[in-house]
C-alpha cells in the first residue's frame, strides 16, 4: 500500500529553469493538495483540487501550476524556478476534509533554487 | 495569512512528564486536526476533534476544543523519547475544503 509518493525527493534549479513535482495516491481521494513549508512559516496551501478537472487556488499559488486529469496524479509545475521557491513542498490527499477525514502526506521534496 | 497559531513555539521537558500545546484559529472550524511530523518526514495524523466535540483521546493523546474561545489544546501523557517532533494544528474551516495548518510547536523530549 503504496500511500502517497512524491519524486523527486531532492531537486537543484538554476534559477529560471522549469520543473515538475510528481504526486500519485492509490487510495482514490477526490481531494489532493499541495503544501511548501519554509522555517518558522508551518505549512502553507499552495493549490488544491477536489477532483478530476477541478483545480483552485490556495494562500500562495503565484509561480505554480497544477492540473488534475485523474484521481490518481496532481503535479505541481514550477514554469520559471526563483530562488523563494526554495522550500520543501508536500502533497497531500483525502477523502474531502468536510467529510471529518485525515490527510495523508508524502514524504517531501526538498526544492532549492539557486 | 494562516488560519492556525501554535504556542508555543517549541518546548523542551523531560522523559515522563506531559506536553501541552495549544492551537488558535481564526473562524468557524468543521474539524481540528492534529499532526506529527518527525526531523525531514511527512505528516502523520495523530486525531481529529469535530466541531460539535469538546474532548477527544487517543492513547496518551488528549485534544480539547472551545469553539466559544476558538481554540484547542493537545496533551501528550507520560512522554517518551520518540514524542520528539513537531506538532501541528489543522483546520477545515466551515464551508470550505481547504485544510489549513498552524505555525507548528517543536516538542524535544530530554532523556
Amino acid at each position: 500500500n503504496a500511500g502517497v509518493t512524491q519524486t523527486p525527493k531532492f531537486q537543484v534549479l538554476k534559477t529560471g529553469q522549469s520543473m515538475t513535482l510528481q504526486c500519485a495516491q492509490d487510495m482514490n481521494h477526490e481531494y489532493m493538495s499541495w503544501y511548501r513549508q519554509d522555517p518558522g512559516m508551518g505549512l502553507r496551501l499552495i493549490h488544491y483540487s477536489v477532483g478530476a478537472g477541478i483545480t483552485d487556488q490556495g494562500e500562495v499559488p503565484n509561480g505554480y501550476n497544477v492540473s488534475r486529469s485523474t484521481t490518481e496524479d496532481f503535479p505541481l509545475r514550477l514554469l520559471s524556478a526563483a530562488p523563494s521557491q526554495t522550500s520543501v513542498y508536500f502533497c497531500a490527499s483525502s477523502y474531502f476534509p468536510g467529510l471529518n477525514t485525515e490527510a495523508f502526506f508524502g514524504q517531501g521534496t526538498r526544492l532549492t533554487v539557486v | 495569512s494562516q488560519q492556525g497559531e501554535e504556542d508555543p513555539q517549541a518546548l523542551s521537558i523531560q522523559e515522563g512528564e506531559n506536553a501541552t500545546m495549544n492551537c488558535s484559529y481564526k473562524t468557524s472550524i468543521n474539524n481540528l486536526q492534529w499532526y506529527r511530523q518527525n526531523s525531514g518526514r511527512g505528516l502523520v495524523h495523530l486525531i481529529l476533534i469535530r466541531s460539535n466535540e469538546r474532548e477527544k483521546h487517543s492513547g496518551r493523546l488528549r485534544v480539547t476544543l472551545d469553539t466559544s474561545k476558538k481554540s484547542s489544546s493537545l496533551l501528550i501523557t507520560a512522554s517518551r523519547a520518540a514524542d520528539t517532533a513537531s506538532y501541528f494544528c489543522a483546520t477545515v474551516p466551515f464551508g470550505n475544503e481547504k485544510l489549513t495548518f498552524g505555525t507548528g510547536t517543536r516538542l524535544t523530549i530530554i532523556p
